[in-house]
Order: structure tokens, then C-alpha cells, then sequence
């Protein structure tokens, strides 16, 4: 059984760029949910996405967007990236049984 | 007012030691309550998930949840030097499209 990868790992970006971090969810698994987490902070709820849905929201912009794919993969975009964006972001997959999540292993994103 | 709170420690005890980590919290709707440890650059890793209030045990950890104190705790018993890491909690509604984590206790176990 294959557990949740993410790619890249790391990532330079400079403000106002755009990015693309992807996210394969553990075989199986429907439901993919992405977090920011700063520095020293808990992760922070981005958007979940079920069956190709988004099914529910955190508080962040538009300009945190997503998209999950049939296999159940999934990109999470960040349009005009702030210094503040520089985090580790957290990809997590589950079945139905949503509050059973398993994380991946994060990309560390840094703007300047 | 965050939805959650947690004392983000550091915590530092002998090895063997009993540990104790707690979570308070705001919504009263919230349903589910889940305990993560996260190792420094890993991402998070579930240990234990409660329904409603009540206690569930997993080996040598405890979970409390006291709904009408709107408290959850996470008890770890005879603890090792690789407990060490960063305790989570997080919590969520019962249609679970929305989770809300705490800031995470850094917890050293020595040995």
C-alpha cells in the first residue's frame, strides 16, 4: 500500500509568481484535504476535496485554489504568492471516514 | 478567540514519565477529536481519533475528551526518548469537511 507523496519537496518562488504543488493520496482514498503550516503553528485547514469536489473551505483567499483529479490526485495552486506564503504545505488523503487523514510528508515552499 | 487551543509547551520529562497534553476549545459543535505526532519536517501522523466524549486507550495512550468542559487531553504512559516530537490536536464537525488544529506541544522525553 502506497502512502501520500507530494511533490516537490522544496520550492523557491519570488512574490507574485504562481505555484503548483501535487499530491497522490494513499490507494484507496477519495478525500484529499490540504493544510498551511507556518513555522512553529499547526497546520492551517486550506480546502478539502472529495470525489472531485471541493467539500468544504478554510479561510483563505481566492487565490488558494485546488483541483482533484479522477485517480484521486490532487494540485493545490497559489496565485500571487506574499512573503506570507512561505510555509509547509500538507497534503492528507481518507476514506470517507474523513477525521482519519494521513499526511504526506509536506513541501516546504519559501517566497522572496 | 481561536476555535483552539493548546499550550505549545516545550515540555521536557524524564523517560518513564507520565505526560500529559491538553487542548481547550471554543465550538461546541465540534464531533470529532484527533491526536497527531509530528516529527521535525514530517508531516503529521495520527495516533488516535474519538467520537463525541469518552476515553479510548491504544497501547500506551489515552485519550480523554470532556465535552462539557470543552476539554480533550492525551495521556502518554512510560514514556520513550522517541515520543519525542510534536503533539497535535484537531478537531472537527460531524460532517468532517473542516479541521481545526492546535499550535502543537513540543514534547523531549530524556532519557
Amino acid at each position: 500500500e502506497t502512502g501520500v507523496t507530494q511533490s516537490p519537496t522544496h520550492l523557491i518562488k519570488t512574490r507574485g509568481q504562481q505555484v503548483t504543488l501535487r499530491c497522490s493520496s494513499q490507494s484507496g482514498h477519495n478525500t484529499v484535504s490540504w493544510y498551511q503550516q507556518a513555522l512553529g503553528q499547526g497546520p492551517q485547514f486550506i480546502f478539502q476535496y472529495y470525489r472531485e469536489e471541493e467539500n468544504g473551505r478554510g479561510n483563505f483567499p481566492p487565490r488558494f485554489s485546488g483541483l482533484q483529479f479522477p485517480n484521486y490526485s490532487s494540485e493545490l495552486n497559489v496565485n500571487a504568492l506574499e512573503l506570507d506564503d512561505s510555509a509547509l504545505y500538507l497534503c492528507a488523503s481518507s476514506l470517507d471516514r474523513v477525521y482519519e487523514q494521513y499526511f504526506g510528508p509536506g513541501t516546504r515552499l519559501t517566497v522572496t | 478567540q481561536k476555535e483552539v487551543e493548546q499550550d505549545p509547551g516545550p515540555l521536557s520529562v524524564p523517560e518513564g514519565a507520565i505526560v500529559s497534553l491538553n487542548c481547550t476549545y471554543s465550538n461546541s459543535a465540534f464531533q470529532y477529536f484527533m491526536w497527531y505526532r509530528q516529527y521535525s519536517r514530517k508531516g503529521p501522523e495520527l495516533l488516535m481519533y474519538t467520537y463525541s466524549s469518552g476515553n479510548k486507550e491504544d497501547g500506551r495512550f489515552t485519550a480523554q475528551v470532556d465535552k462539557s468542559s470543552k476539554y480533550i487531553s492525551l495521556f502518554i504512559r512510560d514514556s520513550q526518548p522517541s515520543d519525542s516530537a510534536t503533539y497535535l490536536c484537531a478537531m472537527s464537525h460531524s460532517t468532517g469537511n473542516q479541521f481545526y488544529f492546535g499550535t502543537g506541544t513540543s514534547l523531549t522525553v530524556i532519557p
